[in-house]
């Protein structure tokens, strides 16, 4: 069945910091791919989603592109600020199904 | 924007008790589902419905149940609530070819 593997966390970098989350997924046909934002206290927000291969999805300063290839959607940012501390959740979307990584617990120390 | 709408942040009952957990959407979404959200397991799929009167068992259903009598509304209900059963639960909507819209989430603790 489809699937993603999300890095393990915590990550936790310095303001202005480079940003790598990585995701990578197992699934039959062409799926959708998702990077979801857990503010601490929330729910989740879609931050950002690619519905095809090499497209790239962006908001916020964070971006994703959907490698077939490698079967990953990587979520980067060049500079990360003290409001970007949350927990990220890569997602895959095929037949209706969405299904969760495990998430990633990102700190931005000042 | 779609809203989804859980009815409580946080909530404390008691082993034993039926607990009832609402979730309201208001874009005439078809797809609605039920998570439970628990540290280092990620988000579960308890139940989830595709259309009214519907519904289907996720990856973790024992110990739950769930009512969807109006499209807009999907009721989790812990029919005999007990301690391992103390978690976030989030509430989501979509349409059939879209990403989720999550609630705010609901912060269940049995005592």
């Amino acid at each position: 069945g489809n699937s993603v593997t999300q890095m393990e966390g915590p990550v936790t970098l310095s303001e202005e910091a480079f940003l790598t989350i990585n995701c990578t997924y197992t699934a039959t046909g062409y799926p959708s791919l998702f990077w979801y934002v857990q503010y601490p206290g929330e729910g989740l927000q879609l931050l950002l989603k690619a519905t095809k291969a090499d497209d790239k999805g962006s908001n916020k300063g964070f971006e994703a592109t959907y490698r077939k290839e490698t079967t990953s959607f990587h979520l980067e940012k060049g500079s990360v600020q003290v409001s970007d501390s949350a927990v990220y959740f890569c997602a895959l979307m095929g037949n209706n199904d969405m299904r969760f990584g495990a998430g990633t617990r990102l700190t931005v120390k000042p | 924007d779609v809203k989804v709408t859980q009815s409580s942040r946080y909530l404390v009952k008691r082993t034993g008790e039926k607990v009832f957990l609402e979730c309201v959407q208001d874009m005439d979404h078809e797809n609605m589902f039920w998570y439970r959200q628990d540290p280092g397991l990620g988000l579960r799929l308890i139940y989830f419905s595709y259309d009214v009167k519907m519904k289907e068992k996720g990856d973790i259903p024992e110990g739950y149940s769930v009512s969807r009598e109006k499209k807009e509304r999907f009721s989790l209900i812990l029919e005999s609530a007990s301690t391992n059963q103390t978690s976030m639960y989030l509430c989501a909507s979509s349409l059939v070819t879209a990403g989720y819209t999550f609630g705010s989430g609901t912060r269940l603790t049995v005592v």
